[in-house]
Order: C-alpha cells, then structure tokens, then sequence
C-alpha cells in the first residue's frame, strides 16, 4: 500500500511570507504527527491529530499551526515566515495515536527554504 | 523534562567491523524506546523497538537491549555493510498524552569498503 505522501517535496519562500505543508497518511490511519528537523536542533515535535484534533503540540510558536480533515489528511501552516523555520519538516502517520506501541511511519519531507 | 542523549559521530567503520551506537535515555516513567534510520533524502524508517525493560529488539542483524538499570539502549550490528550507511536515531515515546516521540541528535554512521 502507499506509504505517506508529503507534498510539496521542496519549496523556497521569503521571510514574512506563510506556507502550507501537506500530508496524506497511509490508507486506514488516522494519526498523523508533524515534526520539524534542523542541524541545530535535530528532531523535534510540532504537533499531533487524531480524528480531526489536536492531541498534543510540542514547544512552538503561535506561528505554527495545523489541522486534519475528515479523510485523515493532514497540513501545516507556518505564518510569518522567518530565516530559522528553514527545515525539513517531517509528517509521521500511525494506525492511532500515543506511540508507545504503534508503529509511526514518516513521510519523506518537506524541504523548506526561508530566504 | 524527557531527553535521548546518542553520540553524533559521524562514526566511521570498515565494512564487517562490529558497531555500537550508545544511546540513553532519562528515567522518566517508562517509556517506549525505538531506533530510525534516515537515509539520504529520505524520511525516517523504524528500525527497531522495545517496549519493556529486558526486551530486545531486532531487525536486518541490528539489535538493542532496553536496559531499565542504566537507562540505555545501545544499537549493534555484528557485520556492517557499505549499505548500512545512514544516519541513526535513538527515541522515547512515554504514551499516554505525551508530546511525540523525542529523538537523539542523530549519529551519522559511514560505513567504508
């Protein structure tokens, strides 16, 4: 079956501007996590839906926001873009949420670049 | 608050040399440990996961032991291969409404011929 698909694959954007990230997880999960990965600070959580709400959201700004549809799809949405969002930003999708048991399978990023 | 700590390498071996990847972890509750791998231009793949101290986990010859007494969780491959360079990343997950997993730094392994 297909795995999680993360559109668009790289994306250029200049400070100021916002930009909208988008996730479709693997057919039959409803858990989709966003995490942001950087040189400095490597992996960190961003947030977490499941059936259409937000479960848990990491140490971020107002700034970064998100949301799920019916369908289990998933996007983000980072207003007011600054040089320090560039990343790549990472969407996880799961069976369901908590992860302690359940398999979380990412996708292949979204590259971004703030300039 | 929660933390993995992994070395960052990059660790550089020859091909059929043993690797060890230390990892560890605070103590906080009792979490769920798992390593990814990440290679180039990719996302990240489960390798392997504990759930429970004293489990191992085990997959494509690599293994690690959740050691509850020293909070570790060390990844090791007897023979590693050209293929096997990628970056490797220790994480917790503590369930329940925990916030995501927390990951290591990652360590870039580079495996020589």
């Amino acid at each position: 079956k297909a795995g999680v698909t993360q559109t668009p694959r790289y994306l250029i954007k200049t400070r100021g501007q916002q930009v909208t990230l988008s996730c479709s997880p693997i057919s039959g999960h409803r858990s989709v996590s966003w995490y942001q990965q950087t040189p400095g600070q490597g992996l960190q959580f961003l947030f977490e839906y499941f059936s259409e709400t937000q479960r848990n959201k990491g140490n971020f700004p107002g700034r970064f926001s998100g949301r799920q549809f019916s369908n289990s799809r998933s996007e983000m949405n980072v207003s007011t873009l600054e040089l320090g969002d560039s990343a790549l930003y990472l969407c996880a999708s799961s069976l369901v949420p908590g992860g302690r048991n359940t398999e979380a399978f990412f996708g292949q990023g979204t590259r971004l670049t703030v300039v | 608050g929660d933390s993995v700590t992994q070395m960052e390498g990059p660790v550089t071996l020859s091909e059929e040399a043993f690797l060890t990847i230390n990892c560890t972890y605070t103590a906080t509750g009792y979490p769920s440990l798992f390593w990814y791998v990440q290679y180039p231009g990719e996302g990240l793949q489960l390798l392997l996961k504990a759930t429970k101290a004293d489990d191992k986990g085990s997959n494509k010859g690599f293994e690690a032991t959740y050691r509850k007494e020293t909070t570790s969780f060390h990844l090791e491959k007897g023979s590693v291969q050209v293929s096997d360079s990628a970056v490797y990343f220790c994480a917790r997950h503590s369930g329940g409404g925990a916030d995501g997993l927390t990951f290591g730094k990652g360590t870039h392994l580079i495996i020589q011929p």
